[in-house]
């Protein structure tokens, strides 16, 4: 079972909101982690969103909307990526991450968010 | 401004070795990580380890370890990600990027290199 989780696919209308889950393995509690998020257009390179532990603990990237936000949910050991007010431009996939183990970088596998 | 310029695109065949650079410019480059990202053809992102140029400091991937090695030339400020013998699965997409350590996690990669293409084809 892989570290990180992501569904591989999400479709929104714009306008609407997007709800993106990373999900730890079984095992490891998500509590303790940071999530980073990540953000890859099609034939762009990779962007940092934002990273969200808790809500004295996040930080948003540099020139990152706030329609960009992150959460947990404790229930289902997950990381969370909010998007709201949707636009055609947010099409992209999209990667959480932790620093696993106090030792290396995972990536979740990746979601592919269409705005249709 | 921060810059992590990648060296240019390489075409290898099976069994060659080959060294990439990443120059950072516009921030302390001894002050900062540097990493290396893979993404296959069609497929996700991979950490594959860091180096502090500070000290040469390197930490890798356990998927990586022992393929790759991660070195940097604090002088002229580049890092590099280099292969003894490369295999047609190093086929890849290759990214630097630029991290901080606070008390032992590495934080966000906020810097991006451009990237570089190798291909691995006989």
């Amino acid at each position: 079972q892989p570290v990180l989780t992501q569904p591989t696919s999400l479709s929104a209308s714009p306008g609407a909101s997007a709800r993106f889950t990373c999900t730890l393995r079984s095992g490891i509690n998500v509590g303790t982690y940071r999530i980073y998020w990540y953000q890859q257009k099609p034939g762009s390179l990779p962007r940092y969103l934002l990273r969200y532990k808790s809500d004295s603990d996040k930080q948003q990237g540099s020139g990152v909307p706030s329609r960009f936000s992150g959460s947990k949910d404790a229930s289902t050991n997950a990381g969370l990526l909010l998007i709201s007010g949707l636009q055609s431009e947010d099409e992209a996939d999209y990667y959480c991450a932790i620093w696993y183990s106090s030792t290396h970088v995972v990536f979740g596998g990746g979601t592919k968010l269409t705005v249709l | 401004e921060v810059q992590l310029v990648q060296s240019g695109a390489e075409v290898k065949k099976p069994g060659e070795s080959l060294k990439i650079s990443c120059k950072g410019s516009g921030y302390s480059f001894t002050s900062y990580w540097i990493g290396w990202v893979r993404q296959m053809p069609g497929k996700g992102l991979e950490w594959m380890g860091i180096i502090y140029p500070g000290d040469s400091d390197t930490r890798y991937s356990p998927s990586f370890q022992g393929q790759v090695t991660i070195s940097a030339d604090k002088s002229i400020s580049t890092a590099y990600l280099q292969w003894s013998s490369l295999k047609a699965s190093d086929t890849a997409m290759y990214y630097c990027v630029r991290s901080s350590i606070e008390f032992g996690e590495l934080l966000e990669m906020d810097y991006w290199g451009q990237g570089t293409l190798v291909t691995v084809s006989s």
